[in-house]
């Protein structure tokens, strides 16, 4: 089955500074590969996705890029603010078939420093 | 709204209990999903299930049993056969093919 791999499992960076979680996938059918951000005491929200016919994607101070040959993606966070300190998932999922399920990433802990 | 709505969000079982977490949604989605998340964690799952009337194990599943009865609802019984069941509970739905997953607000269980 897929597996999904994130690092780093915790990254400081400086408010303004830029900021970098990469994932890896080993399932090569996964054509789906979404980002969560979870605020403490809540459940994760969707800020961001990716499909396997796209290799960039960006929403304002967010992108996500995709290497479907290396089987890798990743997340940038440009410009960070202290309100961007959560926990953010990668996951993956192919979608063939009703039944498949997403695979999410061991979460990467983001805090940024003001 | 359309959303995943998780009940209580706090929630005190004392040893040798068994106690039940609520999911309903009303998004339609067929698939439902429990995750488990200790401090400093990530999401382990607990059950996941596909379609009404049936569920699979996750990775996690000893000690914890649902069911599936309703589209909407997809609740989780956490036995007194769980050792260590203090954590943070998410349920999640998805869109067809395992693609967007929409998470409740968690439920906090403590043993008391």
């Amino acid at each position: 089955g897929e597996n999904v791999e994130q690092h780093p499992s915790t990254l400081s960076v400086q408010e303004g500074d830029s900021a970098v979680i990469k994932c890896t996938y080993s399932d090569s059918a996964s054509n789906y590969f979404p980002w969560y951000k979870q605020e403490l005491g809540k459940g994760p929200q969707l800020i961001i996705d990716i499909r396997s016919n796209v290799g960039e994607k960006k929403d304002q101070r967010i992108a996500v890029t995709l290497n479907k040959t290396a089987k890798h993606f990743s997340l940038h966070i440009t410009e960070t603010q202290p309100e961007d300190s959560a926990v953010y998932f990668c996951a993956a999922s192919n979608g063939v078939t009703s039944y498949d399920k997403v695979i999410f990433g061991p979460g990467t802990s983001l805090s940024v420093i003001p | 709204d359309g959303g995943i709505t998780q009940s209580p969000k706090y929630l005190f079982r004392k040893e040798g209990q068994n106690v039940t977490l609520s999911c309903e949604q009303n998004l339609n989605h067929d698939a439902m999903y429990w995750y488990r998340q200790d401090p400093g964690q990530g999401l382990r799952l607990i059950y996941y299930s596909q379609i009404v009337n049936d569920f699979q194990k996750g990775d996690i599943a000893e000690g914890y049993s649902v069911s599936r009865e309703k589209k909407e609802s997809f609740p989780l019984t956490v036995t007194s056969a769980q050792k260590n069941p203090t954590a943070f509970y998410l349920c999640a739905s998805t869109t067809p093919g395992g693609y967007k997953a929409f998470f409740g607000q968690g439920t906090r269980l403590t043993v008391v």
